[in-house]
């Protein structure tokens, strides 16, 4: 079983809409929870970190389940530059630091 | 603004020849991180360093070293470089202070080996 899963993708949705992904992730001691996202060719952004109490920026809403080991980020009224691959990474024990990334979904936003 | 700074965006080697990558980070930070990318399987991580001199191996260490004889400065090296190897590695820094976990990634080395 992978450490952090994710749905590939890609979730293809028109300008405005409502989209939530979902991950999950193996090692019930982790500690710490975010989302980044990337664009196509380029590195990985730090988006937002995901708080057990669940948080909100913007449009976008992380939640964060430790009971079912589970993290989501929804995004509300897409934008065509919300096209990217957003990324589930865990923190798991063990210290440096060491996060531990899922393979990603991709979201497609048309207008 | 805080910038990890990696030498090539792009780089084509031949099989067998010995390539260096570096990373280099302004934000005195402690932990550094080598990772490759790869359609399908997300980022991997190869080797970190917590501190200079120091380092761990990660999840694929095999056909890679790395050296950090400085705090701001990480290198990764694959000492013989094969076709398995092409891939987009990225490099990344973060703090030990808690409470500020997030990676601040470069922009990426996307290496092809021939």
């Amino acid at each position: 079983r992978k450490e952090v899963e994710q749905d590939p993708g890609p979730f293809n949705v028109p300008e405005g809409a409502t989209v939530a992904f979902n991950c999950t992730y193996s090692n019930s001691a982790s500690q710490s929870f975010f989302w980044y996202r990337q664009d196509c060719r380029k590195e990985p952004k730090l988006l937002m970190s995901v708080y057990s109490s669940g948080n909100e920026d913007g449009r976008f809403t992380a939640q964060l389940n430790r009971a079912s080991q589970y993290i989501s980020l929804l995004i509300r009224d897409s934008k065509l530059s919300d096209s990217a691959t957003y990324l589930c990474v865990v923190n798991p024990p063990g210290g440096y630091n060491k996060l531990i990334f899922g393979a990603g979904t991709r979201l497609a936003v048309h207008p | 603004d805080v910038k990890v700074t990696q030498s090539s965006r792009y780089l084509v080697k031949r099989t067998g020849e010995k390539v260096f990558l570096e990373c280099v980070q302004d934000m005195d930070h402690e932990n550094m991180f080598w990772y490759r990318q790869d359609p399908g399987l997300g980022l991997r991580l190869i080797y970190f360093s917590y501190d200079v001199k120091m380092k761990e191996k990660g999840d694929i260490p095999e056909g890679y070293s790395v050296s950090r004889e400085k705090k701001e400065r990480f290198s990764l090296i694959l000492e013989s470089a094969s076709t398995n190897q092409t891939s987009m590695y990225l490099c990344a820094s973060s703090s030990t202070d808690r409470g500020n976990y997030g990676y601040t990634f470069g922009s990426g080395t996307r290496l092809t080996v021939v």
